[in-house]
């Protein structure tokens, strides 16, 4: 059980466009969501936190501008890289937390690897 | 500021060579240090979770230890199949998102036959 199934697992895109990457929890309710981006043999960074019916909180350093946050329902939640850029290219990961709330664990989508050419 | 460091980058493992990986962490108030494992171009798949000094937690071949500033995860008899990046996280508290993973960068473990 606790499953985010996240997509899509690739992407690539020209420079200037905008992708949308999605992340549905399948049989549990997501009242957050974590995105975070990992570049090569880096750790993975949290980019922001998304709150079913609320506005996202971004990490310091990130563009919310330039990554939108929607998480309209309890069951999805996306993020849109809007005119993106090679320096953009990366594996962007969502979580949620589960099992009663924060002090449990955290269930991982699969992952997208966006490339902009 | 939370930190999490881990040792080595890098490990490479006969096949059945035991070993252990480091991960030390600073955080002011822990409230739960995770191990994840990470194959190429995936998502993290949860392996533990540890609470409080002394606690241990066994799943197969793999056994996590945790102390006031360290976690090990020992790795016994390792096949092939363990190949992969072994990831420690500790839960912090973030002052804009509640309670999300610091991540270390990992150990990436290969075992060979």
């Amino acid at each position: 059980g606790a499953v985010v199934s996240q997509h899509p697992s690739r992407v690539i895109c020209k420079s200037g466009t905008s992708v949308k990457i999605e992340c549905r929890s399948l049989d549990f309710q997501a009242t957050t969501m974590f995105w975070y981006r990992q570049f090569p043999k880096q750790s993975l960074m949290l980019m922001a936190t998304s709150n079913e019916g609320s506005k996202a909180t971004y990490e310091q350093g990130v563009e919310k501008d330039k990554f939108l946050i929607n998480h309209a329902s309890l069951t999805l939640s996306t993020l849109t890289v809007t005119s993106a850029h090679p320096e953009d290219s990366s594996f962007y990961i969502c979580s949620a937390p589960i099992g009663g709330g924060h002090g449990y664990g955290y269930t991982f989508g699969s992952g997208t690897r966006l490339t902009v050419v | 500021e939370d930190q999490v460091t881990q040792s080595p980058e890098a490990l490479r493992l006969q096949e059945g060579e035991s070993s252990s990986l480091n991960c030390s962490y600073t955080v002011s108030g822990l409230r739960g240090l995770f191990w994840y494992r990470q194959d190429p171009g995936k998502g993290p798949e949860f392996l533990f979770t540890l609470y409080s000094a002394g606690e241990e937690k066994e799943k197969e071949r793999l056994k996590a230890t945790l102390t006031k500033k360290e976690s090990f995860l020992h790795i016994t008899a390792p096949k092939p199949e363990d190949s992969a990046t072994y990831l420690c996280a500790v839960q912090a508290l973030r002052s804009n998102s509640g309670y999300a993973l610091n991540f270390g960068k990992g150990t990436s473990l290969l075992v060979t036959p």
